[in-house]
Formats: structure tokens, sequence, C-alpha cells
């Protein structure tokens, strides 16, 4: 049984690019959470996506966007890259109705130049 | 205030040390608080959950004060092995999480 896969798993992009993340849940569940951690600090909560809608959102500017498809996979789209943007990208996956704790894919780490 | 604080590190002891990390929250609605277990360069993993009445899993021990909105976990007889950063985690509700800026524990022989 597959947990949280996360694709790429390192991306390098230059300032003013976008840049594309994906992640499939688990197996079962059906809302899909993303993460920003930048070094030394804790994970910051992004968004959260649940029957295909963006459900929770965190103190993130709107060039952070996402999308949710039938299979509940997600994607997790950042345009207009800043260096700041420089990250641990993470997704977790969690099933709406039982309100357990999140288990997290490996992560995407994104390098902003 | 942030809403989730925790020790700053890092903290260093010998094998075979308890050591104990110290954790407060500010939302009073919080709804369930977790340790998060993170290597470096690696993704969290969930340690343990966190309940009013103390819970322990072989050498961890964890514990919820909501009067006082402080969590703790105890370690036991520090393994090398237990070297990593330690996230306080709380639950503002569908499984939206706040994590605390971590604290970095180093077991050295």
């Amino acid at each position: 049984d597959a947990g949280v896969t996360q694709s790429p798993t390192h991306l390098i992009k230059t300032r003013g690019q976008q840049v594309t993340l994906r992640c499939s849940p688990k197996s079962g569940h059906d809302t899909v959470s993303w993460y920003q951690q930048a070094l030394g600090q804790g994970p910051q909560f992004i968004f959260q996506y649940y029957e295909e809608e963006e459900r929770q959102r965190g103190n993130f500017p709107d060039r952070f966007s996402g999308h949710q498809f039938p299979n509940y996979s997600s994607e997790l789209n950042v345009n207009a890259l800043l260096l700041g943007d420089s990250a641990l990208y993470l997704c977790a996956s969690s099933f709406m109705a039982d309100n357990s704790p999140l288990h997290f894919g490996n992560g995407t780490r994104l390098t902003v130049t | 205030r942030k809403e989730v604080e925790q020790d700053p590190g890092p903290f260093n002891v010998p094998e075979g040390a308890t050591v104990a990390f110290n954790c407060t929250y500010s939302n009073s609605a919080s709804q369930s608080f977790f340790w998060y277990r993170q290597d470096c360069r690696k993704e969290p993993k969930l340690l343990m959950s966190v309940y009013s009445s103390g819970n322990e899993d072989g050498r961890f021990t964890a514990q919820l004060n909501r009067a006082s909105q402080y969590i703790s976990l105890l370690i036991r007889d520090s393994k090398l092995s237990d070297s990593a950063t330690y996230l306080c985690v709380v639950n503002r509700g569908y499984s939206t999480l706040t994590f605390g800026k971590g604290t970095m524990l180093l077991v050295s022989p």
C-alpha cells in the first residue's frame, strides 16, 4: 500500500518562473494538504483540498494555487517565483471524516535562483 | 505571540540521558495535539498523539495540560537514533496543522 507520493523530488527554477508540484495521496484518503518548510523552520500550512475544492487556506499569497483531481491527487502551482519560495514543499493526505493525524510525503525540494 | 512555541535548541545529551521538550500553544480552541519527529532533510513523521490523560509509548511519554495550554514530551534512556528535530503540532480542526519551529536533539556516545 503506497503512502503519499510526491514528484519531483528536487527542482531548480529561476526567479519569475512558474512551478507545478504533484502529490498522490495514500490509498483511501480523500483530502490533500500542502505545507511549505523553509530551512530551520517548522512546516507552514498553505492550503487544503477536499472534493476538488480549496477548503482551508493559510497565510500565503495568491501566487500559490492548487487543484485536486477526481482521483484525489493534487497539484500545487506557484507563479512568479521569488527567492524566498525556496523551501521543502510537503504534501499530506488524510480522510476528512476522522480528523486523524497527517502522514506526509517525502517532499519536493524547490530551489529558486 | 506565535501560535505554537517550543524550547529553542539544540539539546545535546549523552546516551542514556532523559530529556524533556516543552511546548505552548495560543489557540484554546485547538482540537488535537501531536509530536512529530523530523530527520535531517526528510519529511516529518508522526511520533505520537498527545492526550490530557498522558500517554506513553516505550521510552516516550507525552502530556497535555489544556488549562495551561502546555504540551510536553519526555524521552528516557536516549539512544543515538533519537537524534532528530522534534516538532510540536496542534490541529486547528479539519486536519489543518500548526507546527512549532522544532527542537533539535543531538544524542552523543
